[in-house]
């Protein structure tokens, strides 16, 4: 069935570093792919989607590449902040149905000063 | 500012007792869904509706049930039936169905077994 893969985590990392944290999925059409992230006690935000090969989203400094050959969306931003720290989910959805979202298990950042 | 809000964020239950969480949203969004989220691990599906007075049971719909009533409000009933309900259960909603609207997500509740 249709998955979505991320990297263990925690990853740790001081501020200023570069973040990457692997996503790959496993789907039988072509998805949509999102990254949400949440921070501590609440909810998911949406942080940024790509809706087909080759498309990058972006923002917040934030940015993934839609990569339908690797079957990937690896997020990554250049330079982390200690307020940056929190889990972040990687997931799918199919057009035609009823926007069902697949998660993965999420990746915790923590980023210390 | 438009929003989903969910209530209680904290909910005790007692063994056999049935509980309600809210989900509330001014987003005039026909679409909403509920989630449970368990420690490492991603969120999964509970029950989803699509319009008013319609729901379909999601990937864990055992143990739950819902209503929708009106267009802003989706309850969340835990019964006695779901045996392991200690969980942190967002609820999440979008314009339409079919053509990727992102999800917007309320704080959560977190329900645990007195």
């Amino acid at each position: 069935g249709d998955s979505v893969t991320q990297m263990e985590g925690p990853v740790t990392l001081s501020e200023e570093a570069f973040l990457t944290i692997n996503c790959t999925y496993t789907a039988t059409g072509y998805p949509s792919l999102f990254w949400y992230v949440q921070y501590p006690g609440e909810g998911l935000q949406l942080l940024l989607k790509a809706t087909k090969a080759d498309d990058k989203g972006s923002n917040k400094g934030f940015e993934a590449t839609y990569r339908k050959e690797t079957t990937s969306f690896h997020l990554e931003k250049g330079s982390v902040q200690v307020s940056d720290s929190a889990v972040y989910f990687c997931a799918l959805s199919f057009s035609g149905g009823y926007n069902k979202l697949i998660f993965g298990a999420g990746t915790r950042l923590a980023v210390h000063p | 500012d438009g929003g989903i809000t969910q209530s209680p964020k904290y909910l005790f239950r007692k063994e056999g007792q049935n509980v309600t969480l809210s989900c509330e949203q001014n987003l005039n969004h026909d679409a909403m869904y509920w989630y449970r989220q368990d420690p490492g691990q991603g969120l999964r599906l509970i029950y989803y509706s699509q319009i008013v007075n319609d729901f379909q049971k999601g990937d864990i719909a055992e143990g739950y049930s819902v209503s929708r009533e009106k267009k802003e409000s989706f309850p969340l009933t835990v019964t006695s039936a779901q045996k392991n309900p200690t969980a942190f259960y967002l609820c999440a909603s979008s314009y339409g169905v079919g053509d990727n609207q992102p999800q917007h997500f309320g704080d959560g509740t977190r329900l645990s077994i007195l």
